[in-house]
């Protein structure tokens, strides 16, 4: 059972406009969510993280929001860049878990010029 | 941010032989090391947990004869595939968690990983 879930595989966007990549999760024990962009062949790049007890986490063109209720965070990218383009990958951690993260599938996003 | 290396970046072998993949942090002491595995298209699947000092600690499905680990300092994990199959063809990760102020909670380092084909 996928406990962190990444509905989407794929997303395209115009270079300029806003990318919204959406992760779904199960566990009501996760309490430290990441995001990860990922280019073939490379290790995974920590990218921004959000803590349970916020809703909101802002740095520079990367927004993270989370919905708690819904078990939902989603990851805005404003404005996009074609350099952006990557798989994101959803990622999410329990308290006393010694930090083990649990990955969504990840999404393919790709930035048209 | 903190660094961490892999080697070798990729790796080609024969069935039956072992391969031995080193993952190091390079700027910080990392507590704890995971290994991931990652198949085409899939997410990456987390393998085992590392301390340093401790055995690992492997997940469900994960067969700890096939895959050692060893940990044993606070700047190197080793994972070697013994007898690699065709099937153990895959993308091997790790990354690093530390405790200093350079590492948050909860951040972990991904080295670039290694690419292991088994003929």
């Amino acid at each position: 059972d996928q406990q962190v879930k990444q509905n989407s595989p794929s997303l395209s966007v115009q270079e300029g406009r806003i990318s919204i990549l959406n992760c779904d999760y199960t566990n009501s024990m996760f309490d430290y969510f990441l995001w990860y962009k990922k280019y073939p062949a490379e290790g995974p790049t920590f990218l921004i993280s959000i803590s349970s007890i916020k809703d909101k986490n802002e740095d520079g063109r990367f927004t993270v929001f989370l919905n708690k209720s819904a078990k939902h965070l989603s990851l805005h990218i404003v404005p996009s860049q074609p350099g952006d383009s990557a798989v994101y990958f959803c990622a999410a951690s329990a308290r006393g878990s010694q930090g083990n993260l649990i990955f969504g599938k990840g999404t393919k996003l790709s930035v048209k010029p | 941010g903190a660094v961490v290396s892999q080697h070798p970046s990729w790796v080609i072998c024969k069935s039956g032989t072992s391969v031995k993949i080193e993952c190091r942090s390079l700027d910080f002491q990392a507590t704890t090391m995971f290994w991931y595995r990652q198949f085409p298209k899939q997410s990456l699947m987390l393998m085992a947990t590392s301390n340093e000092g401790s055995k690992a600690t492997y997940e469900q499905g994960v067969e700890k004869d096939k895959f050692l680990i060893n940990h044993a300092s606070l700047t190197l994990s080793t994972l070697t595939v013994t007898s690699a199959h065709p099937e153990d063809s895959s993308f091997y990760i790790c990354s690093a968690h530390g405790t200093s102020g350079r590492v948050g909670y909860n951040e972990q380092f991904f080295g670039p990983g290694t690419r292991l084909t088994v003929l």
